[in-house]
């Protein structure tokens, strides 16, 4: 248990779907982190929220819209994804610079 | 640009033997810090060790040290007496330190721990 939570665990969905992601993090950090992990490819960095501000956007498709409504938690809202987004989607949270905490992931299959 | 290589896509140790996984990094800031993870087939990232840009040892965490070499960028992992729990894959990542603090990982290593 690292203190970070996501869910669902994972989740199917068509590309004309709705959806969302969430993560919950009880560690009072004040940033959090949403990233993607595909096979055989580096961890993406999609988006960094610090004291519940957007810092950082990696020039990620508009069909992913990242929310942080308080500093516990973080949504990633997708709509109309296509099949190549299909991957792990990881959260996490640090304070200060040190270690990140990551939550267990959302494993993404888009038909 | 800041990049992260780890050049070893898979590596073999036999038990309670040692091992070492490669990480180059490139970086023009004066100030960062390098992490490893281990990823089991659980999917988590799990934590293992960290050595900042102006630490002068090595830093180590029981079975785990990390060979810090300046002037080379590498920041290579250790992981003495090599358990079966230990296979997984392993993350290298470095965090900037300039203005947000932001984590960049490297491709990882899948290190397989034979019996």
């Amino acid at each position: 248990e690292t203190g970070v939570t996501q869910t669902p665990r994972h989740l199917v969905m068509g590309m004309t779907n709705k959806k969302s992601l969430k993560c919950e993090q009880h560690l009072g950090h004040n940033a959090m982190y949403w990233y993607k992990q595909s096979a055989k490819k580096p961890l993406e960095l999609m988006f960094v929220y610090s004291l519940e501000e957007r810092v950082e956007n990696n020039s990620v498709p508009s069909r992913f819209s990242p929310e942080c409504p308080n500093s516990s938690h973080l949504f990633l809202h997708l709509h109309t994804l296509q099949p190549e987004d299909s991957a792990l989607y990881l959260c996490a949270s640090s304070q200060g610079g040190e270690k990140l905490f990551f939550g267990s992931g959302t494993q993404l299959s888009v038909l | 640009a800041q990049k992260i290589t780890q050049t070893q896509p898979g590596m073999f140790v036999q038990e309670k033997e040692a091992v070492t996984l490669d990480c180059t990094y490139d970086t023009s800031d004066p100030s960062y810090g390098l992490f490893w993870y281990k990823q089991p087939s659980s999917g988590e990232m799990i934590f293992l060790i960290y050595q900042g840009s102006y630490d002068q040892q090595n830093a180590t965490e029981g079975r785990y040290s990390l060979n810090f070499q300046k002037a080379r960028k590498s920041a290579n992992l250790v992981i003495s007496a090599s358990q079966l729990g230990d296979s997984a894959m392993y993350f290298c990542a470095m965090r900037e330190d300039s203005g947000t603090y932001k984590y960049i990982f490297g491709t990882g290593t899948r290190l397989k721990v034979l019996a």
